[in-house]
C-alpha cells in the first residue's frame, strides 16, 4: 500500500536550535515529493518540490533533501515564527490525476 | 499570478440540511481542481477532481458531490449533511501536467450540529 509516514509528530524547539523533520514513503514508482507549510486554520502553503535521489531545495533557513526511501526538511537555527505543521505528501506512477498522498504532519513549536 | 479563492470560511450547518462550498481560482486557465477534507489527526484526503467542465472524479464514495460548471469555478454540495461531514474542506489547484505542486486555498471550516 502506497504510503507516508512523518516523524515526530510534534516537535518542540528552542529559538535557535536547529532540527530535522522526517518524511519516509513507500510508493510505486516517485513522480515528485512535495513540503507544505500550514498555519492554524489556513490551507497548506506550497514550499518545494524534490523530483530525484539527491535533490536539496533551500528557501531561508529551512532545507529540503530527499533520498530513494525518505525526505528530510532540515530547519536551521528556528525562530518562533516558524511554528506551523509541516505536511509531507508524493506523488506516484499509477495515481489518479496529479493527486498527492499526505502524511499526517509535523508540528513544530519554536519558543523564544 | 494566480490566486485561488474558498468560501465560506466558516459553516455552521444543522444535520440534515444541504451544503454548498465554492472555489474559484484566477489568473490561469484549464487548471486541475481539487477537493481535499482534512479530519484532526488524519492527513488530507481527496475527495474529487477535475480536469475540464463538467469532468468529475471521486476518490472516496460519500455523501458530497462536486460540480464544474466553469472553467476555474468548483463547487462542492450535499443535499443532506451527516455529523461525520464535519472537518476542514480545501480546494486546491495545479497546472494541466502530470507534474508540479497543488496550490491550496484558505479553506472552508464546516461543523454540522
Amino acid at each position: 500500500e502506497d504510503q507516508v509516514t512523518q516523524s515526530p509528530e510534534a516537535l518542540r524547539l528552542q529559538e535557535g536550535e536547529s532540527s530535522s523533520l522526517n518524511c519516509s514513503y513507500t510508493v510505486s514508482g516517485l513522480r515528485g515529493l512535495f513540503w507544505y507549510r500550514q498555519d492554524p486554520g489556513k490551507g497548506p502553503e506550497f514550499l518545494f518540490t524534490l523530483y530525484s535521489a539527491g535533490e536539496e531545495k533551500e528557501k531561508e533557513r529551512l532545507k529540503a533533501t530527499l533520498t530513494k526511501k525518505e525526505s528530510f526538511l532540515h530547519i536551521t537555527a528556528p525562530k518562533p515564527e516558524d511554528s506551523a505543521t509541516y505536511l509531507c505528501a508524493v506523488r506516484h506512477y499509477g495515481g489518479s490525476q496529479g493527486n498527492l498522498i499526505f502524511g499526517k504532519g509535523t508540528k513544530l513549536s519554536v519558543k523564544p | 499570478s494566480q490566486t485561488i479563492h474558498q468560501w465560506p470560511a466558516t459553516l455552521v450547518q444543522p444535520v440534515g440540511s444541504p451544503l454548498s462550498l465554492e472555489c474559484t481560482v484566477e489568473g490561469t486557465s484549464n487548471p486541475n481542481l481539487y477537493w481535499y477534507r482534512q479530519a484532526a489527526g488524519r492527513g488530507l484526503q481527496l475527495l474529487f477532481y477535475s480536469v475540464g467542465i463538467g469532468q468529475i472524479s471521486s476518490e472516496v464514495p460519500q455523501n458530497l458531490s462536486a460540480s464544474r460548471p466553469q472553467d476555474r469555478q468548483f463547487i462542492l454540495s450535499s443535499k443532506k449533511l451527516l455529523l461525520s461531514d464535519s472537518g476542514f474542506y480545501l480546494c486546491a489547484w495545479k497546472f494541466q501536467m502530470n507534474t508540479g505542486e497543488l496550490f491550496f486555498g484558505e479553506g472552508s471550516r464546516l461543523t454540522v450540529l
